[in-house]
């Protein structure tokens, strides 16, 4: 069975600070990992996504994260917060075989404080 | 351009009225996808679709449908079985490299 935490479902940051959204998994099987982005009233656009290439992966608008196994981690940074980064962030596993289902987490606001 | 379109943007459902909507993709993806999303509870799984003529139930199937004879399309109806339809409902797409890319979504609210 899979599962996704995402600790925190408001955060916020300073503009200009580091982001730092966390997201736990469980999956009993080799993961796929994906990072959303949401904007309000829209679909959610991929930011970045581990697929057991490299551990750090690096995405769009300058964000990046880490896989940690043994930590059973995927979080999300971004080392400048920009007023632009406001939204919704959205964790999801995947299982590297199977079907193409995913499990989301239920979602990080972030807030970019002027 | 390649995308997936959701229609409408905006879907006002009567009490005991099936509503039907649109998902349509020129990815060339075979895998589809309908998702409901609710404030606070992320995204849940209605209907999956891995190839034409074939779907499966996701998590909260109940009082949906859906078809799929094309491979570009996969409509849902919201069934006057589903009680709580009030929802941002969206759709995905996912080819061979597994990531399900999705469109902008239809807010469905009850009159």
């Amino acid at each position: 069975a899979q599962s996704v935490t995402q600790l925190g479902s408001h955060v916020s940051v300073s503009e200009g600070a580091l982001v730092l959204l966390r997201c736990n998994y469980s999956s009993s099987v080799p993961p796929y990992l994906f990072w959303y982005v949401q904007y309000p009233n829209q679909g959610l656009q991929l930011l970045l996504k581990y697929t057991s290439a490299a551990t750090l992966v690096k995405g769009i608008n300058g964000f990046e994260a880490e896989f940690k196994k043994s930590e059973t981690s995927f979080h999300l940074t971004k080392p400048s917060a920009h007023m632009s980064d406001a939204a919704e962030y959205f964790c999801a596993v995947s299982g590297s075989s199977g079907t193409y289902k995913y499990i989301f987490g239920t979602g990080t606001r972030l807030k970019v404080l002027a | 351009d390649g995308g997936i379109t959701q229609s409408p943007k905006y879907l006002f459902r009567k009490e005991g009225q099936n509503v039907t909507l649109s998902c349509e993709q020129n990815l060339n993806h075979d895998a589809m996808y309908w998702y409901r999303q609710d404030p606070g509870q992320g995204l849940r799984l209605i209907y999956y679709s891995q190839i034409v003529n074939d779907f499966q139930k996701g998590d909260i199937a109940e009082g949906y449908s859906v078809s799929r004879e094309k491979k570009e399309s996969f409509p849902l109806t919201v069934t006057s079985a589903q009680k709580n339809p009030t929802a941002f409902y969206l759709c995905a797409s996912a080819g061979q490299g597994k990531t399900q890319y999705f469109g902008p979504g239809t807010r469905l609210l009850v009159l």
